[in-house]
């Protein structure tokens, strides 16, 4: 079965920031799918970036980049310049089977300004 | 714009009585998924329909049902909620099933079980 570990429950960073969420991940299968998801308090989980396991090059979206280290199972979001509309709880997700997302526990981000 | 919308957004039922919740998307993707999200927790699959096929996880409780009567919309059944089935339910899709599909999330509806 595949697994996602976040260590860091909770995170303040000052506003302006760059800040990075740490993911560790666990799976047997060669070919696998790596999201990082925003959830406000809303409760609406937004997609932010995607790595695949055969990606050669570090996925980039805007101010999200991710750290893929494919040989430490290790796929940190990294924020810059944050915003205070960045304040969410942050999930690390891994698809298994190509069906299911699993999801780590989450880290909650809060942006001080 | 394309989404996936669910209704209600919030949904307060008593304990013992049936409750549906509704999903619908305007993406035209193949999957659907539901998503139980408990307090402080992360989201756990229910099921996924593919097209009209359903696929439960081994876990599911049969208290827990689902219908996809057409692409469109989805609906989670549970048949006597109970106090720990309080949680925020939450619908996505997909185009296909592959390991590079992004899963698009509705808003969520939060079930309270009084």
């Amino acid at each position: 079965a595949q697994k996602i570990t976040q260590t860091q429950p909770g995170m303040f960073v000052q506003e302006k920031e760059a800040v990075t969420l740490d993911c560790t991940y666990d799976t047997s299968d060669p070919s696998y799918g790596l999201f990082w998801y925003k959830q406000p308090s809303s409760g609406e989980m937004i997609f932010l970036i995607y790595q695949g396991s055969y990606d050669q090059q570090n996925a980039t979206e805007g101010r999200y980049s991710l750290n893929f280290q494919k040989a430490r199972k290790s796929a940190n979001l990294v924020i810059s310049a944050s915003q205070l509309g960045d304040s969410a709880m942050y999930f690390c997700a891994i698809i298994q089977g190509a069906q299911k997302l699993v999801f780590g526990q989450g880290t909650r981000l809060t942006i001080n300004p | 714009d394309a989404m996936v919308i669910q209704n209600p957004r919030y949904q307060v039922t008593q304990f013992g009585k049936p409750v549906t919740l509704s999903c619908s998307q305007t993406l035209n993707h193949n999957v659907m998924y539901w998503y139980q999200q408990k307090s402080s927790q992360a989201p756990k699959l229910l099921f996924h329909y593919y097209d009209k096929d359903f696929n439960n996880e081994a876990d599911t409780p049969d208290n827990f049902q689902s219908r996809r009567p057409n692409t469109s919309f989805c609906f989670l059944d549970i048949r006597s909620p109970g106090l720990g089935d309080a949680a925020m339910y939450l619908c996505a899709t997909s185009r296909r099933l592959a390991e590079h599909n992004e899963q698009f999330f509705g808003p969520g509806t939060r079930l309270t079980v009084l």
